[in-house]
This record gives structure tokens, C-alpha cells and sequence, in this order.
């Protein structure tokens, strides 16, 4: 069973520039996570989908963070502008539901983001 | 809020010295506490799910346990290649999302 892909794998842009991250789920996952892991600290969910409606956005800064999840499957995270604080490594998720509980959640490989 | 604290944050080990990891958690309504592990540049790797105090799941060299109040995760006997960081989490009834704590970083030396 192939794992969550997510490209690029690295990305470094300046301060008030744009980036885009892409993420492919584990086949028949229907639910999908982006989460924010700033160095030396545990993951940080920004988004959750449930097919291609959010879930779950209430960590989200919206004011330059963005996702979509259209057709419900793949799933682009964006950030516009971006700041020197959003330097972190950016994780893909993805979880099965069963009779409405949510299974454990697989990650991808991350996006590192290095903002200069 | 929910909240993870784990310690120690990073732990030297000599190989086959066993030690145990610790997560100490408050949460509304545990529905369930993860152990993912994380190497260098990679995403978390799931290991365990617990769910009720007084459960728990082994794997290899690794044991995890749970109480009311905190996880610990065994290592029994370790190996280098059982080097990296553990991640523990904790789920919220109603509350899909995973709070994590910093994790905490082992190293076994050969």
C-alpha cells in the first residue's frame, strides 16, 4: 500500500513570497490533515478535510494560510506572504473513518520550509 | 486545552540499557493516546493507540502503557537503530484533532 506523498520535499523562498505544497492521501482515506512542525516541537494541526469539506480550521492563520481539497483527494496548502516564523516542516496526514470513529493518522515525508 | 508533556526531552542510552519515556497528559475526554516514532527528516511513524487506563501494547522492544494520567513507553533492551525521537498524542472525544508533545529524543549508543 503506497504511504502519503507530498512535493516538493524541500522549499526555500524570501519573506512576502509565495508557496504552494502538495499532498497526496493514502488510497480510500478520506480524511486528510496539514499539520506545522517548527523545529524542536510536536506537530501542529492547521486543517483537516473530511473528503473535500474542512473539518477543522480553527489553527489556521487565514490571513495568509490557505487549502483546498477539491474532487476530495489530493490537497495543496498555501502561504501568501509568507514570514520568517513559517520556516518549519510542513506534514501531510491522512486517516480512515469507521462507523464514525477516526483511525490512527499516517504522515507523509514533510515539506522542510525555509523562509530567508 | 489539551495538553502533552513529556520527559525526559532527550536521552542517551548505552546499547541493551533499558528506560522508560514518559507522557504526562490532561485532556476533556480521552478517546485515545498515541506513540508515533520520528527519524531525522521524516514524518512521524505510527506505533501504538491506547485508549483505556490500565492497556497495554507491545512491539518488538517497545511497550507502551497508560494510566489515568500519563503514558510510558518501555524500551526494553535497546538497539541503535531504535535511535529517534518518540512523539506521544492525545485525542479528545469530539475532537478529531492530535495535541502533541515536544517528544522525546533518544539515542542509543553502540
Amino acid at each position: 500500500e503506497a504511504g502519503v506523498a507530498q512535493s516538493p520535499r524541500y522549499k526555500i523562498i524570501e519573506k512576502r513570497q509565495s508557496v504552494a505544497f502538495w499532498c497526496n492521501p493514502i488510497s480510500g482515506h478520506a480524511t486528510l490533515y496539514w499539520y506545522q512542525q517548527i523545529l524542536g516541537q510536536g506537530p501542529k494541526l492547521l486543517i483537516q478535510f473530511q473528503n473535500n469539506g474542512v473539518v477543522d480550521d480553527s489553527q489556521l492563520p487565514k490571513d495568509r494560510f490557505s487549502a483546498e481539497r477539491l474532487k476530495g483527494v489530493d490537497s495543496t496548502l498555501k502561504i501568501q506572504p509568507a514570514k520568517l516564523e513559517d520556516s518549519a516542516v510542513y506534514l501531510c496526514a491522512s486517516s480512515s473513518v469507521l462507523a464514525g470513529v477516526y483511525n490512527e493518522q499516517f504522515f507523509g515525508p514533510g515539506t522542510r520550509l525555509t523562509v530567508l | 486545552e489539551d495538553q502533552v508533556t513529556q520527559s525526559p526531552e532527550a536521552l542517551r542510552l548505552q546499547e541493551g540499557e533499558s528506560s522508560s519515556l514518559n507522557c504526562s497528559y490532561t485532556v476533556s475526554g480521552l478517546r485515545g493516546l498515541f506513540w508515533y516514532r520520528q527519524d531525522p527528516g521524516k514524518g512521524p511513524e505510527f506505533l501504538f493507540t491506547l485508549y483505556s487506563a490500565g492497556e497495554e501494547k507491545e512491539k518488538e522492544r517497545l511497550k507502551a502503557t497508560l494510566t489515568k494520567k500519563e503514558s510510558f513507553l518501555h524500551i526494553t533492551a535497546p538497539k541503535p537503530e531504535d535511535s529517534a525521537t518518540y512523539l506521544c498524542a492525545v485525542q479528545a472525544w469530539g475532537n478529531n484533532r492530535l495535541a502533541f508533545g515536544k517528544g522525546n529524543q533518544v539515542v542509543v549508543i553502540p
